[in-house]
């Protein structure tokens, strides 16, 4: 079946600009994370959500990053003001309830002109 | 909170090599220790996983032994294969639905 969808695959922006990355998780995944990867480091936590109820936001850098998952399915990443170092590789995931297990996307790449 | 620590960055191993990759994570809280492989232009895959009750765990050419006195684990590939080659990550996670804490990644290289 599906996997995990993100988009856009790729996002050019100027510094100051709002941008918004959506994720689209597996039909029937309960959990959805964002994670942002930076080159050559590991994925490091963003937010994580279980149905449509933010679970954990500690991962956001500052108060110009939020998330949302309105209808429990789809999520959207929004980050305002952009800047030079929030340029990144935005990644989204999602698991079932029943398991540990989260099935990574193929990513946004970020980046802040 | 959770600090998960990875080495060594860059392995080269020859084609046919067992390949060791090691990991440490600072909350003894964690009980769930995934592995993934990361392949160029695409999203970390899980390839195998541990828990804290399971010392040692195999998958055909893939295995992962954890030591929670120590809090280490490793990632063991024998027989490596030229499609072997790719970024991999460890991670700790304290409960089912939460965070993943990765390491840094170590690159493995096969050597033909």
């Amino acid at each position: 079946g599906a996997g995990v969808s993100q988009s856009p695959r790729y996002k050019v922006t100027k510094r100051g600009q709002d941008v918004a990355l959506r994720c689209d998780p597996i039909s029937g995944h309960v959990s959805l994370y964002w994670y942002r990867q930076a080159l050559g480091q590991g994925p490091e936590f963003l937010t994580y959500f279980n149905y449509e109820a933010q679970q954990d936001k500690s991962g956001l850098p500052n108060d110009r990053f939020s998330a949302e998952r309105p209808e429990g399915s789809i999520s959207t990443l929004t980050i305002q003001r952009t800047e030079q170092r929030d340029s990144a590789m935005y990644r989204c995931a999602s698991s079932t309830r029943d398991s540990d297990t989260q099935y990574f996307g193929p990513g946004t790449r970020l980046t802040v002109l | 909170g959770e600090n998960v620590e990875q080495h060594p960055s860059t392995l080269s191993v020859q084609e046919g090599d067992s390949a060791v990759i090691k990991c440490t994570y600072s909350d003894s809280a964690s009980n769930y220790f995934p592995w993934y492989k990361q392949e160029l232009g695409k999203g970390p895959q899980l390839i195998i996983d541990i828990r804290s009750n399971v010392g040692e765990k195999k998958d055909q050419r893939i295995a992962v032994t954890l030591n929670k006195t120590a809090k280490h684990f490793s990632l063991h590939i024998t027989e490596t294969q030229p499609e072997d080659s790719a970024v991999y990550f460890c991670a700790a996670s304290r409960v089912r639905d939460d965070k993943i804490i990765f390491g840094k990644g170590t690159r493995l290289h096969i050597l033909p």
